[in-house]
């Protein structure tokens, strides 16, 4: 079975910085590219960020780009999503996806509140 | 960046009538290497999403086949046959021909 499990959230300071990890298990993680996607409390869903298998081409929506970091460890078949700089709107809960020929599988996701 | 407009944003919907949603995109969404990338979730209320139909027209395992994908080009259009008490929740359109991945604006799915 296919399990995504999002962790790492929670409250920072605006400027602070946090990691969330996603481990990923039930599947050869090494075939699938990897998003995260977020979700602002009420709103609809913003693509955040992608990983391909290797980790070699990472890409990023204009709003974090510079301040966040995708990467993949295929050892421990878990992406991670490195955040610094945050700010208020960074807000949300935030999910990964394994990716196919689209997403096809979505954690639970990891909350992640930026305020002082 | 794709704009993806959904419409209705809000469907009151009747319970074993059929409910269309449609997705229109600012560009085409056929990909240099032929294949349209235009996928559609759910999310229910209080859940993550869930995705159920990628590349237009092709249903993820375990999805009923009330849910439908149809479309090209710039146009798409989501079905559910007959909808059910468990279809209640959000529906969005997501493109990923382009990158930046973008969604819709999310369609409300009410009974």
């Amino acid at each position: 079975e296919v399990q995504l499990v999002e962790s790492g959230g929670g409250l920072v300071q605006p400027g602070g910085s946090l990691r969330l990890s996603c481990a990923a298990s039930g599947y050869t993680f090494t075939n699938h590219w990897m998003h995260w996607v977020r979700q602002a409390p009420g709103k609809g869903l913003e693509w955040v960020s992608r990983i391909d298998v290797d980790g070699s081409d990472a890409i990023y929506a204009d709003s974090v780009r510079g301040r966040f970091t995708i990467s993949r460890d295929n050892t421990k078949n878990t992406v991670y999503l490195q955040m610094d700089s945050l700010r208020a709107e960074d807000t949300a809960v935030y999910y990964c996806a394994r990716c196919t020929w689209g997403p096809d599988f979505w954690g639970q996701g990891t909350l992640v509140t930026v305020s002082s | 960046d794709i704009v993806l407009t959904q419409t209705p944003l809000s469907s009151p919907v009747t319970l074993g009538q059929p409910a269309s949603i449609s997705c229109r995109s600012g560009r085409s969404l056929v990909h240099s290497d032929g294949n349209t990338y235009l996928s559609w979730l759910q999310q229910r209320p209080g859940q993550p999403p869930r995705s159920l139909i990628y590349k237009v027209s092709n249903r993820l395992p375990g999805v009923p086949d009330r849910f439908s994908g149809s479309g090209a080009g710039t146009d798409f259009t989501l079905k559910i046959s007959r909808v059910e008490a468990e279809d209640v929740g959000v529906y969005y359109c997501m493109q990923l021909t382009q990158n930046p991945v973008t969604f819709g604006q999310g369609t409300k799915v009410e009974i």
